[in-house]
């Protein structure tokens, strides 16, 4: 399976400020996945990294609050912009192993919100 | 739409206790199941996974089989210890889908 890294592994943040996460993985894959999952709750999908195009939303997220990037095939980027304490989460990337359909979960970024 | 429901947490157990974590499915066609696990402060881990009916899929000690005819896909474990201790979460692939659907989690504790 892929390693897949994350940084920050945890921040505190003022709201109204942005932070951008970084998902690094040591082999290239063409799906990538940004999920949050909220204090004690499960995953929820924000959005599909898609390589060379604009990400795909879920419903109930959109761009402009959670922007994305994917330059290459082993790297994204989910911002998480204007931030509320409603924010704080925990932000997971994934990568999915298509003739497996399987994915595997980077360590994720903790987020606090004050 | 395809969803996934587990048992209601949190659960506790004495250690060498047996373990079950019932998780039941509602999809479309064939869908491939999983347990992930996600252990205090982590993140998510795969656990096991089953592609198609009666497969079994295992794995440090667990078990989950899976049941089309119930669509079920229970996890379950002879013997817990201590380190079993997190949150297990399952859920299903649909075919030539892009997404997981999760349930949503039980918290297992283990007692020395």
């Amino acid at each position: 399976s892929a390693v897949i890294s994350q940084k920050p592994s945890r921040d505190i943040c003022q709201r109204g400020t942005s932070l951008t996460i970084q998902c690094q993985v040591d082999s290239q894959v063409t799906m990538m996945f940004w999920y949050r999952q909220q204090p004690g709750q499960s995953l929820t999908l924000i959005a599909t990294a898609n390589q060379g195009s604009e990400a795909t939303y879920e419903s109930g997220f959109v761009i402009d609050k959670f922007p994305i990037s994917r330059p290459n095939l082993t790297f994204s980027t989910l911002t998480v912009s204007n931030m509320s304490p409603e924010d704080s989460s925990i932000y997971l990337c994934s990568v999915e192993d298509p003739g497996l359909e399987t994915q595997y979960f980077g360590p994720g970024t903790r987020l606090l919100v004050l | 739409g395809d969803s996934v429901t587990q048992m209601e947490g949190p659960v506790t157990l004495s250690e060498e206790a047996f373990l079950t974590i019932n998780c039941t499915y509602t999809a479309t066609g064939y869908p491939s199941l999983f347990w992930y696990v996600q252990y205090p402060g982590e993140g998510l881990q795969l656990l096991l996974k089953a592609t198609k009916a009666d497969d079994k899929g295992s794995n440090k000690g667990f078990e989950a089989t899976y049941r089309k005819e119930t669509t079920s896909f229970h996890l379950e474990k002879g013997s817990v210890q201590v380190s079993d201790s997190a949150v297990y979460f399952c859920a299903l692939h649909g075919r030539g889908a892009q997404k997981l659907v999760f349930g949503q989690g039980t918290r297992l504790t283990i007692n020395p």
